[in-house]
C-alpha cells in the first residue's frame, strides 16, 4: 500500500541551488497537486495536473516548475532556491470521473530548508 | 483567490471535552471536507459533505455544510490524545476544476 510516495524526506539547501523533490503515485490517478505548508498559513497549491502532459500554474508558482511524463509520477524542481522556499512541500493525488469524491490522497512530506 | 478563514487558530482542552470549530468563505463552494493532519505526516480526509444543509457524522465526529454554502463546521465530542493534530477545512466549487482552496488549520492540543 504505497499510495503517494515522496523524496527525500527532508534536505537542507544552501542559497542559489537547484534539486528535485519526486513524487509517485501507485493508484492509477490523473490528478496530481504540489502544496506547499508554511506555519500557521495552510496549504498553498503551487502547481497540478490532470493528466500526463498537462500542467498549469496554482497560487504561488513562482520559483518553481513541474513536469508530467508518466501518469505515476509528478516531480516538482526548484531552481535557484531562496530563503522563502524554506517549507514543507506535499504532493498529492485524487481520482478523476465519476469516481471523484473531493480526496485527495498526500504523501508525508518533503521538509526544505534554504540557507 | 479565494480564501477560508478557519477559527479558532488553535484550541488547548481537557480530554473528554467537546470541541467546535467552523471555516467560513468569501464565495459559495459545492463541496466541502474537512482533513485532520497528525504531526509529521500528511493531511487525511475525515468528512465529506456534498450538499448544503447536510450534516455528516464520522464516529465522534460531525460536520455540517452550511445552507449559505460559505461555510462549514466540524465537531468532536468527548476528545481523546489521539485527536491532537491540526484540522483544515477545504472548499471545492466544481468537479471538473479540481482545485481545492484549503483553510489556514485549527491546531487542537489536548491538556493531560
Amino acid at each position: 500500500n504505497a499510495g503517494v510516495t515522496q523524496t527525500p524526506k527532508f534536505r537542507i539547501l544552501k542559497i542559489g541551488q537547484s534539486m528535485t523533490l519526486q513524487c509517485a503515485q501507485d493508484m492509477n490517478h490523473n490528478y496530481m497537486y504540489w502544496y506547499r505548508q508554511d506555519p500557521g498559513m495552510g496549504l498553498k497549491l503551487i502547481y497540478y495536473s490532470v493528466g500526463a502532459g498537462i500542467t498549469d500554474k496554482g497560487e504561488v508558482p513562482n520559483g518553481y516548475n513541474v513536469s508530467r511524463s508518466t501518469t505515476e509520477d509528478f516531480p516538482l524542481r526548484l531552481e535557484l532556491a531562496a530563503p522563502s522556499q524554506t517549507s514543507v512541500y506535499f504532493c498529492a493525488s485524487q481520482t478523476s470521473g465519476r469516481g471523484t469524491t473531493g480526496e485527495l490522497f498526500f504523501g508525508e512530506g518533503s521538509r526544505l530548508t534554504v540557507l | 483567490g479565494q480564501q477560508l478563514n478557519q477559527s479558532p487558530q488553535s484550541m488547548f482542552i481537557q480530554e473528554g471535552e467537546d470541541v467546535s470549530m467552523n471555516c467560513t468563505s468569501s464565495s459559495i463552494f459545492n463541496t466541502w471536507l474537512w482533513y485532520k493532519q497528525d504531526p509529521g505526516e500528511g493531511p487525511v480526509l475525515l468528512i465529506a459533505l456534498y450538499k448544503a444543509g447536510e450534516l455528516t457524522s464520522n464516529g465522534r465526529l460531525t460536520a455540517q455544510f452550511g445552507i449559505t454554502r460559505k461555510d462549514s463546521f466540524l465537531n468532536i465530542s468527548a476528545s481523546i490524545p489521539s485527536d491532537v493534530g491540526i484540522y483544515f477545512c477545504a472548499g471545492l466549487y466544481s468537479f471538473g476544476n479540481e482545485k481545492l482552496t484549503f483553510g489556514t488549520g485549527t491546531r487542537l492540543t489536548i491538556i493531560p
